[in-house]
C-alpha cells in the first residue's frame, strides 16, 4: 500500500509565528485529508484536498499530487494550534492510511 | 446531536480477560470503522463495516472480533486480552468523502 511520511516530526513555535508542515506519500493518491489531534486527544477534520489549495481561516493546505506531497500551512499561530497534525491518505471504502504525525507545541 | 459516542472511557484489563468496546453515532452514517492509535503514531485501522450486518478487515484485525448488529452500533471485542493490545481506541463514523467524525477514544491498558 501508499506509505505516507510527514515532516518533521516535531516543531515549537511562539506564538505568532508561522508554519509549514509536510506529508509526502510513496505513490500519486487522489484523496488525502488533514486532521488535528487537540491535547485532549479529540480527532478533528481540517481539510478534504485531492488537489489544488484550500483556506479556511490561519489555516490552509495545498496537493500536488502528481508529485506525491501535501502542505500544511498554518499563519499566526496560536496556543490553541497546539497538538498532533496527521494527513492521511484515503483508499476505497473511506479507510485512512495515516502518517505518524507532526507535533506542535506553541509556546506563548 | 451526540455524534460519535465511545464507551468506556478508560478500561485496566488484565491479560486473558475479556472485554467489548461500544461505539454509537446518531448521523446515520454508513461507514463506522475501528482504529488503534500507539504511542508517538499514526491510527491504524483494525476492522471497519461498510453497512449494518457487515465488516471486514483492516491492517491490523489480529486478536479482534467485530459486530454491526444495527446501523448505528460497532462493537469491538477483545476475546484474550494480551499487554500488546495497549492503546488508545478510536471509533469513526463516514458518509462520504467529507464528512469522517472521530470518537473522544478509549484508552485502554492490558496488564
Amino acid at each position: 500500500g501508499i506509505q505516507v511520511e510527514q515532516s518533521p516530526p516535531d516543531l515549537i513555535l511562539q506564538e505568532g509565528a508561522n508554519s509549514t508542515l509536510r506529508c509526502n506519500f510513496s505513490d500519486s493518491v487522489n484523496n488525502l485529508q488533514w486532521f488535528h489531534q487537540n491535547p485532549w486527544g479529540q480527532l478533528i477534520n481540517l481539510f478534504y484536498i485531492p488537489s489544488g489549495t484550500k483556506q479556511n481561516g490561519r489555516l490552509s493546505a495545498t496537493t500536488v499530487a502528481t508529485e506525491r506531497y501535501s502542505l500544511l500551512y498554518i499563519s499566526s499561530s496560536q496556543t490553541t494550534d497546539s497538538g498532533v497534525y496527521f494527513c492521511a491518505w484515503k483508499w476505497a471504502g473511506n479507510m485512512l492510511t495515516f502518517g505518524g504525525g507532526t507535533r506542535l507545541m506553541v509556546k506563548p | 446531536n451526540a455524534g460519535v459516542t465511545q464507551t468506556p472511557k478508560f478500561r485496566v484489563l488484565k491479560t486473558g480477560q475479556s472485554m467489548t468496546l461500544l461505539c454509537a453515532q446518531d448521523m446515520n452514517h454508513e461507514y463506522m470503522y475501528w482504529y488503534r492509535q500507539d504511542p508517538g503514531m499514526g491510527l491504524r485501522l483494525i476492522h471497519y463495516s461498510v453497512g449494518e450486518g457487515t465488516t471486514a478487515k483492516g491492517e491490523v484485525p489480529d486478536g479482534y472480533n467485530v459486530s454491526r448488529l444495527k446501523k448505528q452500533n460497532f462493537l469491538l471485542g477483545l476475546e484474550s486480552a494480551a499487554p500488546s493490545q495497549t492503546s488508545v481506541y478510536f471509533c469513526a463514523s463516514s458518509y462520504s468523502l467529507y464528512g469522517y467524525t472521530f470518537g473522544s477514544g478509549t484508552r485502554l491498558t492490558v496488564v
